[in-house]
């Protein structure tokens, strides 16, 4: 059974801060892994996606992947209000996202 | 900037009765994809297609269910016999099947069968 697994929260930090996410896949086939903000009663955003080692910046977002350890990270600078939302991991193998069951962010004021 | 539509935005069907679900895909993707979200629980892939057929499908996706591209734009999924089990978000992405294939959503049928 292919899992992704992150841990539900919620994660709560100030304004300001970093916020940093997590996620572990069990694949090692696994090809590309994708980052996904969902609000809720909304679809999935993508936000960022990552396929190679090491890190990859987008504005306040920073992915991580280390194939090695099977774990993937999102990190949000200077976090905001508008940040509180669940995020996903998805994992690509084949065709098919793998998606974890996500993480809640709550970014207090 | 492109986005994958989907109509209706909710749907009510009692048990047993059939439903289908439409989504407009971004115009150059060539993958389009169906997910589901039960409330409170994971999104679930239910089926890939590419080239005018199925290319991958999860369990889920039984005898009860189908896709189709009637036509240049869209692509539809039906449900033949809707169980209570079904309530759910149904998602339609799609994505250029190129580099690392991002697949992007669109804004979801919320289905109630009653």
């Amino acid at each position: 059974q292919k899992e992704v697994e992150q841990n539900s929260g919620p994660l709560s930090v100030p304004e300001g801060a970093i916020a940093s996410l997590n996620c572990t896949y069990s694949d090692r086939g696994s090809q590309s892994f994708f980052w996904y903000r969902q609000y809720s009663g909304k679809s999935p955003e993508l936000i960022m996606f990552i396929y190679s080692n090491g890190d990859k910046e987008d504005g306040r977002f920073t992915a991580q992947l280390n194939k090695a350890s099977q774990y993937v990270s999102l990190l949000i600078r200077d976090s905001q209000p508008s940040d509180s939302a669940t995020y996903l991991c998805a994992v690509r193998n084949t065709g098919k996202l793998i998606f974890g069951q996500g993480t809640t962010l709550q970014v207090k004021p | 900037e492109p986005e994958v539509t989907q109509t209706p935005s909710h749907q009510v069907t009692q048990m047993g009765q059939e439903v289908i679900l439409r989504c407009v895909p971004i115009s150059n993707h060539l993958y389009f994809y169906w997910y589901r979200q039960i409330l409170g629980q994971k999104v679930e892939f239910l089926v890939s297609f590419y080239n005018n057929e199925i290319s991958e499908k999860s369990e889920i996706f039984d005898d009860q269910f189908s896709v189709e591209r009637p036509d240049g734009s869209n692509f539809t999924l039906k449900i033949r016999s809707t169980k209570l089990e079904d309530s759910a978000m149904y998602f339609c992405a799609s994505g250029t099947g190129q580099g690392p294939n991002e697949q992007y959503f669109g804004p979801g049928t919320r289905l109630t069968v009653t």
